[in-house]
């Protein structure tokens, strides 16, 4: 059974940072593109970034191109999302998912809040 | 970035109804659309792939419709368990973008 489970959520102050982590199960993270999307209530569900299953390929949101970085340990089975210099803006749910024909599944989200 | 317009925002309906939610995006996105449904406090679930290709195991009662730059979900009898919000996905063009949501209530 495929699950992706998300942790590293918490509240932080603008300007910080924070690493979240998405543990898969079920696959082989490197078989596949993967994301992370973020839900916030004004601007619904918005696309992140993604790593390519090379483990070296990435795209980003404008909005966070720069400060936030993807990546992956084949190791553990994990993807990460590092989030420097953070903004109110940035205070979402975020979600992992895998990549294929679109997003097939969705992790349950880890909840972020930037806020001083 | 193509901007995904969902309409309604949304809409009460009764058990047994069909319900018709659309999706127009602001460019050709060939068939890259998807269909979500997703419940309070649950991750979103996948119920259409590639514009109509029905995801395995969920019910023959979902269907998705279109081409280019409309599309369809549609629910042809309502049930209980389909009262959620629904979201539908471009994936043709990074930035890939979803709509706002459609509140499926009950009525």
């Amino acid at each position: 059974e495929v699950q992706l489970v998300e942790s590293g959520g918490g509240l932080v102050q603008p300007g910080g940072s924070l690493r979240l982590s998405c543990a898969a199960s079920g696959f082989t993270l490197s078989d596949y593109w993967m994301h992370w999307v973020r839900r916030t209530p004004g601007k619904g569900l918005v696309w992140v970034a993604r790593l390519d299953s090379n483990g070296r390929t990435t795209n980003y949101a404008d909005s966070v191109k720069g400060r936030f970085t993807v990546s992956r340990d084949d190791a553990k089975n994990t993807m990460y999302l590092q989030m420097n210099s953070l903004r109110a803006e940035d205070t979402a749910v975020y979600y992992c998912v895998r990549g294929l024909w679109g997003i097939d599944y969705w992790g349950q989200g880890t909840l972020v809040t930037v806020s001083s | 970035d193509i901007q995904m317009t969902q309409s309604p925002s949304s809409l009460s309906a009764s058990v047994g109804d069909r319900v018709t939610i659309t999706c127009r995006a602001s460019q050709g996105i060939s068939n890259n659309l998807g269909w979500y449904q997703q419940k309070p406090g649950k991750a979103p679930k996948r119920l259409i792939y590639t514009t109509s290709s029905l995801q395995t195991g969920v019910p023959s009662r979902f269907s998705g419709s279109g081409s280019g730059t409309e599309f369809t979900l549609t629910i042809s009898s309502l049930q209980p368990e389909d009262f959620a919000t629904y979201y539908c996905l471009q994936h043709n063009n990074y930035p890939w973008t979803f709509g706002q949501g459609t509140k499926v209530e009950i009525k």
